[in-house]
């Protein structure tokens, strides 16, 4: 098992182009997250998905947006970046009813 | 408002002694908790958690003790290793089942 798989490792995006981070895992769980790190504020909850079709804000939704088409795949797309998105984005996920969620390596992200 | 607080940003502690590293959290709906160790450029992996029902857990050389009165659990590594220098991070979950995260210890294990 590859786990979670995240796509690109890194990545430098001028201010008002799009993009979108991958997130991919082979474990089968229904639950998937994205989070994003910065100095001195820990993970942040950006957006989650608790099964194919479904998804909801987290803590810190705005300018992000998601969406769940199958339980493998779970991308982050950021519409417009911006410099306050810079920072490294996790990917998790887990099974319904276990706590523990699996991250994987995450993207550094650059906005100029 | 940070709902879970990791107040001491680092901390350094000889190999071979105990390290200590401590949680706050002001959610009293909080009912389940996690450490996650994160070395640099790679994903948080998880070490050992805690239900609300118990006060404490032990994994090899890994302890987490829960005080809910005080809202306070705190993690216990003996002994501390090299290996053990990381990022610390505590999590707690709620009834909606999402992970709210600490900011973080940066733990340095020396010789």
């Amino acid at each position: 098992n590859a786990g979670v798989t995240q796509t690109p490792k890194f990545q430098v995006l001028k201010t008002g182009q799009s993009m979108t981070l991958q997130c991919a895992q082979d474990m089968n769980h229904e639950y998937m997250s994205w989070y994003r790190q910065d100095p001195g504020m820990g993970l942040r909850l950006i957006h989650y998905s608790v099964g194919a079709g479904i998804t909801d804000q987290g803590e810190v939704p705005n300018g992000y947006n998601v969406s769940r088409s199958t339980t493998e795949d779970f991308p982050l797309r950021l519409l417009s970046a911006a410099p306050s998105q810079t920072s490294v984005y996790f990917c998790a996920s887990r099974k319904p009813g276990v706590e523990t969620q699996y991250f994987g390596p995450g993207t550094r992200l650059l906005v100029l | 408002d940070q709902q879970v607080k990791q107040n001491s940003p680092s901390l350094s502690v000889q190999e071979g002694r105990i390290s200590i590293l401590n949680c706050d959290y002001t959610n009293s709906m909080f009912d389940y908790f996690l450490w996650y160790k994160k070395y640099p450029a790679e994903g948080p992996t998880f070490l050992i958690s805690i239900s609300s029902i118990k006060d404490k857990n032990e994994d090899g050389r890994f302890t987490v003790f829960l005080n809910k009165s005080a809202k306070h659990l705190s993690l216990h590594i003996v002994p501390s290793q090299p290996g053990d220098s990381a990022v610390y991070f505590c999590a707690a979950s709620g009834t909606a089942s999402k992970l709210t995260f600490g900011t973080g210890t940066r733990l340095q294990v020396t010789l």
